[in-house]
């Protein structure tokens, strides 16, 4: 356990689906990412918040939409996707994105998602 | 762009000490960071080396050669759990955009 919770770990979809990934933390950290890991290609940032906010968007198609509540929460909508966004969806945080703290990140184990 | 590079594949034995290497290429640099991820497990944080200090835990450490956009983790007293993919990853800025390298595969042999 690392302190970062991510649910569903596994979820299949169709591409006319709706679907969220929820991620969790409990380590008091400020800022929190999505990455995405497919096979065989590093992995890829999509979203970063820091105190809530967005900062960082990485060029990541509308069908995926984040949604941070407050600190601990972060979420990852998911509409309209295509076979090829099958990937592991890592959620991680860090202790804040403007001290040393933001050099380590903490991640959770990620949610498998298979677009058929 | 940005690009990093690590070997694919490194194999070595119980006890020994291994290296595993990362080459960057980066619009900016602050630091150089190291993952280990199991098979279906979470990266988790090994080593960073940086403009604001170094950190490194348990058996691994690291050396950065900003000059030679370079890097690389050593892994020492080998044991067999620590078989497992590994990734450096350079930040441009406080943790704002870390971006990973490909990942090393570690095969630990008896």
């Amino acid at each position: 356990e690392t302190g970062v919770t991510q649910t569903p770990r596994h979820l299949v979809m169709g591409m006319t689906n709706k679907k969220s990934l929820k991620c969790e933390q409990h380590l008091g950290h400020n800022a929190m990412y999505w990455y995405k890991q497919s096979a065989k290609k590093p992995l890829e940032l999509m979203f970063v918040y820091s105190l809530e906010e967005r900062v960082e968007n990485n060029s990541v198609p509308s069908r995926f939409s984040p949604e941070c509540p407050n600190s601990s929460h972060l979420f990852l909508h998911l509409h309209t996707l295509q076979p090829e966004d099958s990937a592991l969806y890592l959620c991680a945080s860090s202790q804040s994105t403007s001290s040393s703290g933001a050099n380590v990140l903490t991640f959770g184990a990620g949610s498998r998602l298979t677009v058929l | 762009g940005q690009s990093l590079e690590q070997p694919s594949e490194v194999t070595a034995v119980e006890g020994a000490i291994v290296q595993i290497n990362c080459t960057y290429q980066t619009s900016g640099f602050y630091g150089l960071s190291w993952y280990q991820q199991h098979d279906g497990g979470a990266p988790t944080f090994l080593s960073y080396n940086g403009l604001d200090g170094l950190e490194e835990t348990g058996r691994f450490s690291s050396f950065l050669s900003r000059s030679d956009s370079y890097g690389y983790l050593l892994l020492q007293e080998l044991q067999m759990k620590d078989s497992a993919s590994y990734f450096c990853a350079v930040s441009d800025n406080y943790g704002q955009n870390f971006v990973f390298g490909p990942g090393t595969r570690l095969s630990v042999l008896p």
